[in-house]
């Protein structure tokens, strides 16, 4: 089955302290893996997406196929990374659907 | 650019009743996408919309149905709503077709809530 998941629900770190947010992923292809983020009270919006191997934010995610795995990693986080942080999967074909993780909730605490 | 708006942001309605929500993408994207999000079931696709054809479509009944004009705004349609038909509802747009390249651009979501 297509699917995609974050085993962490809620995730707790402090100031300063490396962060990775876990995503492992099931498709029988070579799907392309994004990361979203919800800061409070704002949209949903992309973060990172595999393909362009780019730093945002200090965030990294490094797509390894034969673990089928996304992590997000940040080496130190800070206060305002608190957020909603998704995990999706967008198809190489148009006949497969969208899938997003359920999400992990980042708190930074300070 | 104005960003993506949906309208209304929240509604309330009861079961059995229909409801039509509105998504206006951001100017010169043709491709509207819509997402449920509940507590249980997290961000669910719905189907994505590119020159007024729906071009994808996910697990779900026959009662949401879309369509998009050709101005690129786009309507979903709910019928005989079900209290499981609460939610958020997301639309996302993009240039192009969602994937690897483009960039989807979120909406602020409509809630609806069915009594």
């Amino acid at each position: 089955a297509q699917r995609v998941t974050q085993p962490e629900k809620l995730l707790s770190v402090f100031k300063g302290a490396p962060v990775e947010l876990k995503c492992n992923y099931s498709y029988s292809g070579s799907p392309e893996l994004f990361w979203y983020v919800q800061y409070s009270r704002q949209r949903l919006q992309l973060l990172l997406r595999h393909i362009s191997r780019e730093s945002i934010k200090g965030f990294t995610a490094d797509l390894n196929k034969g673990e089928t795995s996304f992590h997000l990693k940040k080496p130190f986080a800070q206060e305002e990374d608190s957020a909603m942080y998704y995990c999706a999967l967008f198809p190489p074909t148009y006949y497969d659907k969208v899938i997003f993780g359920p999400g992990t909730s980042l708190s930074v605490i300070p | 650019k104005a960003g993506v708006t949906q309208t209304p942001r929240y509604l309330i309605k009861t079961r059995g009743q229909q409801v039509t929500l509105s998504c206006s993408p951001i100017s010169g994207h043709r491709s509207v996408s819509w997402y449920q999000q509940t507590p249980g079931q997290g961000l669910q696709f719905l189907f994505e919309y590119f020159s007024e054809t729906q071009r994808n479509k996910g697990n779900f009944p026959g009662r949401f149905s879309g369509r998009q004009f050709s101005n690129s705004r786009s309507e979903m349609n709910v019928s005989t709503l079900e209290l499981g038909d609460s939610a958020l509802y997301l639309c996302a747009s993009s240039l192009g077709l969602a994937g690897a390249v483009e960039t989807q651009y979120f909406g602020p979501g409509t809630r609806l809530l069915v009594l």
